[in-house]
């Protein structure tokens, strides 16, 4: 039973290109749930999916980033034109959404904008 | 002010000593968990509490809602334990939605 798969684990991207960033939940795991680690900062909620529902997106800054968790496949978080600033760890993390038994996190996605 | 707040935010410690990592939070929890992350690595979660206390292998876990506090301890410290570890809660109410807030971590380091 695989855990949380996050892909690619590393990734860097010229300032302007688009990063996606791919996330798939524990098997029988419904939500998924999107945390941005700045360097040397503490982990930020980004943004909060179900099944092809976005239920919070509070935390996702208003321009260029996006979230997806289509019926088929991976939960995948994209930033367009991204700039030095978006270089960060990105984790997800999924739970099953009933009666609650915990996170699982993935091993995140490091991004890197040069 | 954060709504969960650490300390330290560093700690060395020699090998074999008893170790006390502590979390304040300023909002209603419906949970806290205890995280560990290593250099450059994922995020393991070690615990997660409502109340009292929780102990795995070396590891004790403890929780006053009143108070708003917890504790993560650590006994006979090994070098292995060197990680950043991380409190996080989950508010109350939440009404399923189950995003955590975090704590900045304390960087543990615990010399041979």
């Amino acid at each position: 039973n695989a855990g949380v798969m996050q892909n690619p684990r590393h990734l860097v991207r010229r300032r302007g290109q688009e990063a996606r960033l791919r996330c798939s939940p524990m098997k029988g795991h419904s939500h998924v749930y999107w945390y941005r680690q700045l360097p040397e900062e503490g982990l930020k909620f980004m943004v909060y999916l179900q099944k092809e529902n976005i239920i919070d997106e509070s935390g996702m800054p208003k321009e260029r980033f996006s979230a997806e968790f289509p019926k088929e496949g991976p939960s995948i978080l994209r930033i367009q034109q991204v700039v030095r600033g978006d270089s960060a760890a990105y984790f997800c993390a999924s739970s099953p959404g009933q009666e609650w038994h915990g996170y699982t996190f993935g091993s995140g996605t490091r991004l890197t904008v040069v | 002010k954060n709504e969960v707040e650490q300390s330290p935010q560093n700690l060395t410690a020699q090998e074999g000593e008893f170790i006390t990592i502590n979390c304040s939070y300023s909002v209603g929890i419906s949970a806290l968990h205890w995280l560990q992350q290593h250099p450059g690595g994922g995020i393991v979660s070690l615990f997660m509490l409502s109340s009292g206390k929780k102990k795995h292998g070396r590891l004790i876990a403890t929780i006053n809602i009143q108070e708003k506090h917890s504790s993560l301890h650590i006994t006979a410290s090994h070098p292995r334990d060197s990680a950043v570890y991380i409190c996080a809660v989950r508010s109350y109410p939440n009404f399923g939605n189950e995003k955590l807030t975090f704590g900045t971590g304390t960087r543990l380091t615990i010399i041979p």
